[in-house]
């Protein structure tokens, strides 16, 4: 089945340590991205990407950092320099950019990182 | 940055109710996305509106992209327990590349 696969479910890590969340998706979408959402928040762009070997920073970007150098694939890196990363990190996909599906964003099930 | 105003924050109802929440801006959006996201998932996409006045059901859902294109409406008719989560909306503001994403309404049902 097409679709959006997130690892791990739960991250736990010590502060100060940098952390790695996968994000793949098998549906054949150029643009993939990277939010956040806090409890009884919205979600806030982190990163993303509309093409490989292209991304450009979101709206809350400071303290992470992603790489997009296969179609499918878009890690994000939490950093030591992000001052809060505890939260629900969500990955999307979407059809590239100009068509009318290019809004309709599909999302993984998610990781939830806790910092230590 | 753009932001979107959707209320109402909260809902509880009883089974069998409808709902209705909005969402609004301050300026004109191209596109309206709603979304539903269950405890400690990934927000499912329930309708998408990408032309003013457009009308669209799905199942028991209805969504409508206002005339004015600043506003958007998401009913739900005869509510059933699996309809309990957080809704989103969401939308592509005119001239902008990315989608912002309201705050979400949380509906709470009781049997």
């Amino acid at each position: 089945d097409g679709g959006i696969t997130q690892s791990p479910k739960y991250l736990f890590r010590k502060e100060g340590q940098n952390v790695t969340l996968s994000c793949e998706q098998n549906l054949n979408h150029d643009a993939m991205y990277w939010y956040r959402q806090d409890p009884g928040q919205g979600l806030r762009l982190i990163y993303y990407s509309q093409i490989v070997n292209d991304f450009q920073k979101g709206d809350i970007a400071e303290g992470y950092s992603v790489s997009r150098e296969k179609k499918e694939s878009f890690p994000l890196t939490v950093t030591s320099a992000q001052k809060n990363p505890t939260a629900f990190y969500l990955c999307a996909s979407s059809l590239p950019e100009g068509g009318r599906g290019y809004n309709e964003q599909f999302f993984g099930p998610g990781t939830r990182l806790t910092v230590l | 940055g753009q932001q979107l105003n959707q209320s109402p924050q909260s809902m509880f109802i009883q089974e069998g109710e409808d709902v209705s929440m909005n969402c609004t801006s301050s300026s004109i959006f191209n596109t309206w996305l709603w979304y539903k996201q269950d405890p400690g998932e990934g927000p499912v996409l329930l309708i998408a509106l990408y032309k003013a006045g457009e009308l669209t059901s799905n199942g028991r859902l209805t969504a409508q992209f206002g005339i004015t294109r600043k506003d958007s409406f998401l009913n739900i008719s005869a509510s059933i327990p699996s309809d309990v989560g957080i809704y989103f909306c969401a939308g592509h503001p005119q001239g902008a590349q990315k989608l912002v994403f309201g705050q979400g309404t949380r509906l709470t049902i009781n049997p």
